[in-house]
């Protein structure tokens, strides 16, 4: 267990709905990652939050946001749910900023279907 | 754009063989480089971290990193069944970035 929690674990929408997922980072953690999984591929980066503040976002499109509170859990939305938004979603807490040597710390993902 | 690239396999060791787990990288300004064990179903559990060329073992694993020829691998001595998964090679620059994996099947 990394202390990374996420929910839902599991969800279904249809095409054209919004949908926010949840996560409480690990105990000390300040940075929370989140990374999307499509089936047999690698957890693609969406965005990075550090201390509320979103710090570095990958190649996705604007309908994917975020947020992080001051307890440092986060959450990201997703607007306009598009059929290629279905993947596994995950959360990853770290201790630090710009620490190139950052492990991350995986919660158990939220699986999101659209159809 | 920076990528990591992986041999997506499978890769098939007989148990108690060496598994050998190869990955390149792109970005030459990477500093830190992970392996990641992820199974079925279940999300990814860091195994391996290594930061400077050569080698760095823990228990069964050996990771090898060679900055000049852009490589990292993963070595898994005593294969056991239970070392099944997919391994994730991840290179960090100003965020961490995965490859699409390699899996690996032990055959009892």
């Amino acid at each position: 267990e990394t202390g990374v929690t996420q929910s839902p674990t599991h969800l279904i929408k249809t095409r054209g709905q919004q949908v926010t997922l949840r996560c409480s980072s690990q105990s000390g953690h300040n940075t929370v990652s989140w990374y999307q999984q499509a089936l047999g591929q690698g957890p693609q980066f969406i965005f990075q939050y550090y201390r509320e503040e979103e710090n570095g976002r990958g190649n996705f499109p604007p309908r994917f946001s975020g947020l992080q509170f001051p307890n440092y859990s986060s959450e990201l939305n997703v607007n306009a749910l598009e059929l290629d938004d279905s993947a596994l979603y995950l959360c990853a807490s770290s201790s630090g900023q710009d620490d190139t040597n950052e492990k991350l710390f995986f919660g158990s993902g939220t699986q999101l279907s659209v159809l | 754009q920076k990528e990591v690239e992986q041999n997506s396999g499978p890769l098939s060791v007989p148990e108690g063989a060496i598994a050998s787990l190869n990955c390149t990288y792109s970005d030459r300004g990477s500093q830190s480089f992970f392996w990641y064990r992820q199974y079925s179903g279940k999300s990814p559990e860091l195994i391996m971290s290594i930061y400077s060329n050569g080698d760095k073992e823990d228990g069964r694993f050996t990771a090898q990193l060679n900055k000049a020829s852009q490589y990292v691998s993963l070595l898994i001595r005593d294969s056991q069944p239970s070392d099944s998964a997919t391994y994730l090679c991840a290179v960090a620059d100003d965020k961490i970035i995965f490859g699409k994996g390699t899996r690996l099947h032990i055959l009892p």
